[in-house]
């Protein structure tokens, strides 16, 4: 099945940009969400398909995904960003939802 | 408000059998995908199950195929997923989602979870 791979933690000061990355074969030929989960809460999306933004999150999180690396950037890192990031992928030849293992963003 | 309540977690014998229920308020229940996705404790996000509108379009994950069954109630606003044959890795916070459709559209609204400790 589609494995998809990010690494397990991303460090930044306050006030830089933080990039997640999230890895998968030719992943750029699907659509990637992704969700930030804080400390003691349910999911939140933050990404979906590839690009668009749910309304309320704000333009400093973007996000592309080409080739075989989708990206989340978080721009202006607050402290309120310290969170688990996750990607998502829906793989056509299983049927199957395949999440990423998280990425935990610490802001130093 | 426009919300989803897990219920139904607990404690269970290996082997044992549970029912998890999530009610939908404040949304037309019946125009949205429903999912499952589970998080083991200190461990990342697992899919667990999906199903379409009108029931339609049932998926599990290889994990819980044979052994867990979504279903959908559209008059009540519930989404169930009755788990039998539970095994210890099956011990973690279990969260419903909801989606604009089964597949490739992204789970926009998620319930904050029910626990499910599987444990001799």
């Amino acid at each position: 099945s589609y494995v998809v791979t990010q690494p397990p933690s991303v460090s930044v000061a306050p006030g830089k940009t933080a990039r997640i990355t999230c890895g998968g074969n030719n992943i750029g030929t699907k659509s990637v969400n992704w969700y930030q989960q804080k400390s003691g809460q349910a999911p939140v999306l933050l990404i979906y398909y590839d690009t668009d933004r749910p309304s309320g999150i704000p333009e400093r999180v973007s996000a592309s995904n080409s080739g075989n690396t989708a990206t989340l950037t978080v721009s202006r890192v607050e402290a309120g960003d310290e969170a688990d990031y996750y990607c998502q992928v829906w793989d056509s030849s299983s049927d199957h939802w395949v999440f990423g293992g998280g990425t935990k963003l610490t802001v130093l | 408000e426009v919300q989803l309540l897990e219920s139904g977690g607990g404690s269970v014998l290996p082997g044992g059998s549970l029912r998890l229920s999530c009610e939908a308020s404040g949304i037309t229940f019946r125009n949205y995908a429903m999912h499952w996705v589970r998080q083991a404790p200190g461990k990342g996000l697992e899919w667990v199950s999906s199903i379409g509108r009108r029931g339609d379009r049932i998926y599990y994950a290889d994990s819980v195929k044979g052994r867990f069954t979504i279903s959908r109630d559209d008059s009540k606003n519930t989404l169930s997923l009755q788990m039998s044959g539970l095994r210890a890795e099956d011990t973690a916070l279990y969260y419903c989602a909801k989606a604009e459709q089964p597949v490739l559209t992204a789970f926009d609204l998620w319930g904050q979870g029910t626990t499910v400790i599987v444990s001799s």
